[in-house]
């Protein structure tokens, strides 16, 4: 069974970069591409950003100017980075993978809190 | 970027009841849209995609249908595990977007 772990700092101050790894057990990392989901306490679901295996990204126009998405297949990891946060960045991240050869998301990690505040 | 409205945004509805969830895209994504369901502090689950089939090991009273810009979830027969918030997904331009989300809540 496919599983996803989020995992970094769940305190970040404005300005600074938030970082975060999703790690992927259970399944391969290759063939497969993956996305950055984000939740703002309390309100709807917006997408950051989606990464192929082989490292083509494709960014929300909202936050391009900010965002990173990499991949390590060695490590079956993949990351975020967000830089300049405000307190606005405050949300749950999810990360997710895409069916096989499609778009939708298929298995997502159980999210992390990342809060903005100095 | 595509607009996906979602009504209603909440819903009020009895075990047993059927229940429909509307999704209206800003312009036509065919049939490339997905819907998830969330339980409060939890991840989004994948229920249908490509408006319409159904994800492995979700139950057959859980329905889409639609395409080009007008979709409906329907839930035949609302059982105690359904309430929840639903959320639909379009994939057929970047960037994705979500609806606002419909909270199905015990009357």
């Amino acid at each position: 069974q496919v599983q996803l772990q989020e995992s970094g700092p769940g305190l970040v101050k404005p300005s600074e970069t938030l970082s975060l790894t999703c790690t992927v057990s259970g399944g391969s990392i290759s063939t497969y591409s993956w996305s950055w989901i984000r939740q703002p306490p309390g309100k709807g679901l917006e997408w950051i950003g989606s990464i192929y295996f082989i490292g083509s990204t494709n960014y929300n126009p909202s936050l391009k100017s900010r965002v990173t998405i990499s991949v390590d297949t060695s490590k079956t990891q993949f990351s975020l980075k967000l830089s300049s946060v405000t307190a606005a960045d405050t949300a749950v991240y999810y990360c997710a993978r895409h069916a096989y050869g499609m778009s939708q998301l298929d298995y997502w990690g159980q999210g992390t809190l990342v809060t903005v505040s100095s | 970027d595509i607009q996906m409205t979602q009504s209603p945004s909440t819903l009020s509805a009895s075990v047993g009841d059927r229940v429909t969830i509307t999704c209206r895209a800003s312009q036509s994504i065919s049939t490339w849209l997905a819907w998830y369901q969330q339980k409060p502090g939890k991840a989004p689950k994948l229920l249908i995609y490509k408006a319409s089939t159904l994800e492995s090991g979700v139950p057959s009273r859980f329905s889409g249908s639609g395409s080009g810009t007008e979709f409906t979830l329907t839930i035949s027969s609302l059982q105690p595990d359904d309430f929840a918030t639903y959320y639909c997904q379009q994939y057929n331009d970047y960037p994705w977007t979500f609806g606002q989300g419909t909270k199905v809540e015990i009357k």
